[in-house]
């Protein structure tokens, strides 16, 4: 069982958007502003997409979005496109003892 | 161009010892702080451990799973990363990936390997 929690499964037409959640506690995602959301096609290394919760590494679609309230993060992919199907994992730094958490990871279906 | 490229992975019965490495190229290796992570098949990712830079102590941090039983070292001469699996159980089986931490952005993972498949069965 993951320390964050994340829809198994998230699904949208092309064009759409959808919004991924990622729930923890206030010893991690509500604690720090260090939550970051990898992109991970199957059998492929992750990738990341938003790091520092707002922020997109440079060559990163704008269609990629982040943000969070309280111990809650979320990832918003706006006008879906077919390449955009894969899972996607959330992070969060949780201090200087457990140091990093992951979430379950969602698999977002394009359809 | 950064490139991860670990090697070592296998299957091994439970109780048994492993070890895993990681060669990188294409940046600063001695200035790098490197990161373990791992998936099992069909979970989500995992956070197994870190080394620090020389610079920044050379020190080495382990998720509480698998404390006393893995290790992480590296050898800065030859760019490569290891990891020493001691004791393993079948609850440690998954894809090993090593990865960069905060070699371009601070606090995140930035450059990943394609993983080493580890295996723990009798």
């Amino acid at each position: 069982q993951s320390a964050l929690t994340q829809p198994r499964s998230v699904s949208g037409s092309p064009g759409q958007s959808v919004t991924i959640s990622c729930s923890g506690t206030n010893s991690d995602v509500g604690a720090y502003d260090h939550v970051t959301w990898y992109q991970q096609r199957p059998g492929k290394a992750p990738k990341l997409i938003i790091y520092d919760v707002i922020k997109r590494p440079s060559g990163v679609p704008d269609r990629f979005s982040g943000s969070k309230s309280g111990n809650t993060a979320s990832l918003t992919i706006s006008g879906l496109q077919a390449e955009d199907e894969a899972d996607y994992s959330c992070c969060s730094y949780a201090g200087s003892y457990t140091f990093w958490v992951f979430g379950g990871g969602t698999k977002l279906t394009v359809l | 161009e950064v490139q991860l490229v670990e090697s070592g992975g296998g299957l091994v019965k439970p109780g048994g010892s492993l070890r895993v490495s990681c060669a990188a190229s294409g940046f600063t290796f001695t200035d790098a702080w490197m990161s373990w992570v791992r998936q099992a098949p069909g979970r989500g990712l995992e956070w197994v451990g870190h080394i620090k830079s020389k610079t920044d102590g050379g020190t080495t941090d382990y998720a509480a799973p698998v404390k006393g039983r893995f290790t992480i070292s590296r050898d800065d001469s030859k760019n490569t990363l290891y990891l020493q699996m001691n004791s393993l159980k079948t609850e440690d089986t998954a894809v090993y990936y090593c990865s960069t931490e905060g070699l371009l952005l601070v606090n995140v993972f930035d450059y990943w390997g394609q993983g080493a498949l580890v295996t723990v069965s009798s």
